[in-house]
């Protein structure tokens, strides 16, 4: 399987504060990445495909950039609402597999 | 609007078998893959299977393979997860999620999710 690893697991930050998530996996994946928003007691949020591409509705302070092994997951200015835990999946090869998670808290 | 709505919490037994549902409305069920996400206690995001209610087409995770069975009934929209003999570690939360039609393995909606609580 693929590993898929997040930085940091924790991050405390400030509402307007420009926050970058990094996902790294154990073998290149091109850029078959996406990213999941998930709140207390809901279920995941589709954010990103394909390591860049926003999922429709999806907020623009969201973006995502990388390949290959490497991938960021931005929020340019951060709100209220994205307080929560981002995953990063691939879904370059079977079985598709998520990151540990990264738990964005308020500052 | 699309849909995805799943049977409630379960408290069991070890050694029970359980069946929970996923029902897909507001889309073409047959047309889209459905996969089965697990969520123990306070942990992350492990898939453990998919299936194409088309033809009933089901794949496992090997973390999965022969623990759980995956099914789908296409005359009432709606796919299955279920255990044999539950055991405690199969205590979490379980998601369904409908994939997305253009990029296989990206998943772009998703059941509110079904606790299952398994102890003695």
């Amino acid at each position: 399987d693929i590993q898929m690893t997040q930085s940091p697991s924790t991050l405390s930050a400030s509402v307007g504060d420009r926050v970058t998530i990094t996902c790294r996996a154990s073998q290149s994946i091109s850029s078959w990445l996406a990213w999941y928003q998930q709140k207390p007691g809901k279920a995941p949020k589709l954010l990103i495909y394909k390591a860049s591409s926003l999922e429709s509705g999806v907020p623009s302070r969201f973006s995502g950039s990388g390949s290959g092994t490497e991938f960021t997951l931005t929020i340019s200015s951060l709100q209220p609402d994205d307080f929560a835990t981002y995953y990063c999946q691939q879904y370059n090869s079977y079985w598709w597999t998520f990151g540990q998670g990264t738990k964005v808290e308020i500052k | 609007e699309v849909q995805l709505v799943q049977s409630g919490a379960e408290v069991k037994k070890p050694g029970e078998s359980l069946k929970i549902s996923c029902k897909g409305s507001g889309y073409s069920f047959t047309s889209y893959w459905i996969g089965w996400v697990r969520q123990m206690p306070g942990k992350g995001l492990e898939w453990m299977g998919i299936i194409y209610p088309g033809d009933s087409d089901t794949r496992y995770s090997p973390s999965f393979q022969g623990q759980v069975t995956i099914s789908a009934d296409k005359s009432i929209s709606t796919a299955y997860l279920q255990w044999s003999s539950l055991k405690a570690s199969d205590t979490a939360m379980y998601y369904c999620a409908r994939r997305s039609s253009s990029w296989a393995g990206v998943f772009d909606y998703w059941g509110q999710g079904t606790l299952v609580t398994v102890s003695s």
